[in-house]
């Protein structure tokens, strides 16, 4: 399966942007990253995802390099409801080839400064 | 709509104890899943579901079962419940698509086996 390698955390100030890195070396042409974050206490939430072009949404824009080996989630105005564990994760098929499982990894600690 | 919804949010279960982990949605997703997050770690898959009737493993399935008879609702059943089974447990759901989906999260039940 494809890893992702995230920085355990980050740290921020509110109202800047933040550019929350990660690394997938071994992606595959037919996976696509996924972003999902979860506030303290939460179930996880999704934020967004892509394939090879860069993504815009109302929480967030995705940057997916050219070669595809690493994307940087963009939160452009940081709010301290921003902060939270941040997971980078690339879609997985199983055996059957049809079925597409998430596998959530350590993510980032996103702590935002007042 | 209320989502995806679970329960109990708490729970504290005694070794060799049985509950059953609730999970409905009303989305009417076909893909249904359970995961568990220890302390300080990611999510990974103890069972999935892709429609009523139809199950299968995770990563980590021992201990644990599960049923799907109705599209809304994807019990957890602990058997002989374990000091190793405290955790936090989150159902989630999606649609199945071809060019990428999210998954929606409940709000997680929080069990402790003593």
């Amino acid at each position: 399966d494809a890893k992702t390698t995230q920085p355990n955390s980050m740290e921020s100030n509110e109202e800047e942007p933040v550019h929350l890195p990660c690394n997938h070396s071994t992606i595959s042409g037919t996976d696509y990253i996924h972003w999902y974050r979860q506030l303290p206490s939460q179930g996880p939430e999704y934020v967004i995802h892509g394939l090879t072009s860069n993504v815009n949404n109302r929480m967030a824009s995705l940057a997916i390099a050219e070669d595809r080996k690493s994307s940087t989630l963009i939160l452009h105005r940081a709010t301290l409801r921003d902060a939270a564990v941040y997971y980078c994760i690339l879609r997985d098929v199983d055996s059957g080839g049809s079925n597409y499982k998430l596998t959530f990894g350590k993510g980032t600690l996103l702590t935002v400064n007042p | 709509n209320a989502g995806v919804t679970q329960t109990p949010k708490f729970r504290i279960l005694k070794i060799g104890q049985s509950m059953t982990l609730q999970c409905t949605q009303d989305m009417n997703h076909n893909y249904m899943y359970w995961y568990r997050q220890d302390p300080g770690m990611g999510l990974k898959l103890i069972y999935y579901s892709v429609g009523a009737g139809i199950t299968d493993k995770g990563e980590v399935p021992n201990g644990y079962n599960v049923s799907r008879s109705t599209t809304e609702d994807f019990p957890l059943r602990l058997e002989l419940a374990a000091p190793s089974q405290t955790s936090v447990y989150f159902c989630a759901s999606s649609y199945s698509t071809v060019g990428g989906y999210e998954q929606y999260f409940g709000p997680g039940t929080r069990l402790t086996v003593t």
